[in-house]
């Protein structure tokens, strides 16, 4: 059974740059697609972007001039950084497997869930 | 619109059945998977590929969808099944997931 875990700073200051990093661990980041998913105080789920272990990758359009999301495959973990940050920027923080078909995709597997502060 | 449209709020009576619904254009082209999430914990995925479920999913649970409204409906529901359920499905531009807003669920 795979498990994802997030790891990286809770509490990050203003326009400086949020980086957690995913950690896979029973099964291999070189198959399926690999998202990272937020949501803030009071709201609903946010897709930020999802990578592939090949590099490929895919964000949310709204946060792309943002957004970088990479995959290691030799540590079996991938990334999320998402530059000048605000307050709107707090909230917890997933990172997800996604399964994909051909009518249809789904997250089938969830890190517990990083929550992340933006403040001074 | 490339949105999911969800009812914020619905309530059942313990044992009886409810039907949570997700619209929007983006049904026409990917199935919605549905997610179960309770307050302080991660996502569950309960239903996929229109009726599909996980291991370990009660078969309670089921999926369904017409146009562009997908439905999650539970049969029999239970005191455990109270939480917020959230649609999600593919925008066909740009590999972009869309999350519905969720509907929390009150057993009564």
């Amino acid at each position: 059974q795979v498990q994802l875990r997030e790891s990286g700073p809770r509490l990050v200051t203003p326009s400086e740059t949020l980086s957690l990093t995913c950690i896979v661990s029973g099964g291999s980041i070189s198959d399926y697609l690999w998202s990272w998913i937020r949501q803030s105080p009071g709201k609903g789920l946010e897709h930020i972007g999802s990578v592939y272990h090949s590099g490929i990758n895919y964000y949310n359009p709204s946060l792309r001039s943002r957004v970088s999301i990479t995959a290691d495959t030799s540590k079996n973990q991938f990334s999320l950084s998402l530059n000048f940050v605000t307050a709107v920027d707090t909230a917890v923080y997933y990172c997800a497997r996604v399964v994909i078909s051909g009518s249809w995709d789904a997250f089938d597997s969830w890190g517990q869930g990083a929550e992340v502060t933006v403040s001074s | 619109s490339s949105g999911l449209t969800q009812d914020s709020a619905v309530s059942v009576a313990l044992g009886q059945t409810v039907r949570i619904t997700c619209q929007g254009d983006i049904l026409r082209d990917y199935y919605a998977s549905w997610y179960q999430q309770k307050p302080g914990q991660a996502p569950v995925l309960v239903i996929y590929g229109n009726n599909f479920r996980p291991s370990g999913i009660p078969d309670r649970f089921s999926g369904s969808t017409s146009g562009t409204t997908a439905s999650l409906t539970i049969t029999g529901a239970q005191a455990a099944d109270e939480g917020d359920y959230f649609c999600v499905s593919r925008d066909t531009i740009g590999h972009h997931y869309v999350f519905g807003a969720g509907t929390w669920v009150t057993i009564l």
